[in-house]
């Protein structure tokens, strides 16, 4: 089975600066992907960013990007000029070849400070 | 287009009693799953279906019942409500991942439950 550590329960960052959440992932698939979502405290989960393992360039979505690499089996969301409305939890999801769903990590409370 | 609803947003239940949350996608999404969300976790995949008359059971399923019996519609039934089943509960959709489309799932606003 799957699994997906995010190793750091919170992050703190000032407004405007930069700050990279970490995630690892373990599978024997080849073919997968991989996805950043955004919970804030309305509890809505809202899709931050996507990467598909077959490419080998990382995605960008704005102030978001990623740092894939495949062989490390890392994946890593680095948030560019942070926001107030950046706080909040974000989970780290892994979705394999077959039909049973993501597996997410626990998550990391994000934290901007004014 | 509404997207992924979920009705209710709150709901508390006694020990014992039974009720559906009920799920609804308008994108024509074949692929429909249910999740559960505790303090200190990721989402936990209860159940999910590939398609109408279609289903299968997740990580923890145990507790829960679904049927598939439209397109739109994949409502969650609890029916011997227990504490160990309070918890926030997600519906989500995409294209089917067996298709090859893009598959990048929805997630409904959400359901807390709190079971007494």
């Amino acid at each position: 089975a799957q699994t997906v550590t995010q190793s750091q329960p919170e992050m703190s960052v000032q407004e405007a600066e930069t700050v990279t959440l970490s995630c690892t992932y373990d599978t024997s698939e080849s073919d997968y992907y991989l996805f950043w979502y955004k919970q804030p405290p309305s509890r809505q989960m809202i899709l931050v960013i996507r990467q598909e393992a077959y490419k080998q360039q990382n995605a960008t979505e704005n102030r978001f990007s990623v740092n894939f690499q495949k062989a490390a089996k890392s994946f890593s969301l680095k948030i560019s000029d942070s926001q107030l409305g950046d706080a909040a939890m974000y989970f780290c999801a892994y979705l394999g070849g077959g039909a049973d769903g993501l597996t997410f990590g626990k998550g990391t409370h994000l934290i901007i400070q004014p | 287009n509404a997207g992924v609803t979920q009705t209710p947003k709150f709901q508390v239940l006694k020990t014992g009693q039974s009720m559906t949350l009920q799920c609804a996608q308008d994108m024509n999404h074949e692929y429909m799953s249910w999740y559960r969300q505790d303090p200190g976790m990721g989402l936990r995949l209860i159940h999910y279906s590939v398609g109408a008359g279609i289903t299968d059971q997740g990580e923890v399923p145990n507790g829960y019942n679904v049927s598939r019996s439209t397109t739109e519609d994949f409502p969650l039934r609890l029916l011997s409500a227990a504490p160990s089943q309070t918890s926030v509960y997600f519906c989500a959709s995409s294209y089917s991942p067996l298709s090859g489309r893009t598959d990048t799932q929805y997630f409904g606003p959400g359901t807390r439950l709190t079971v007494l």
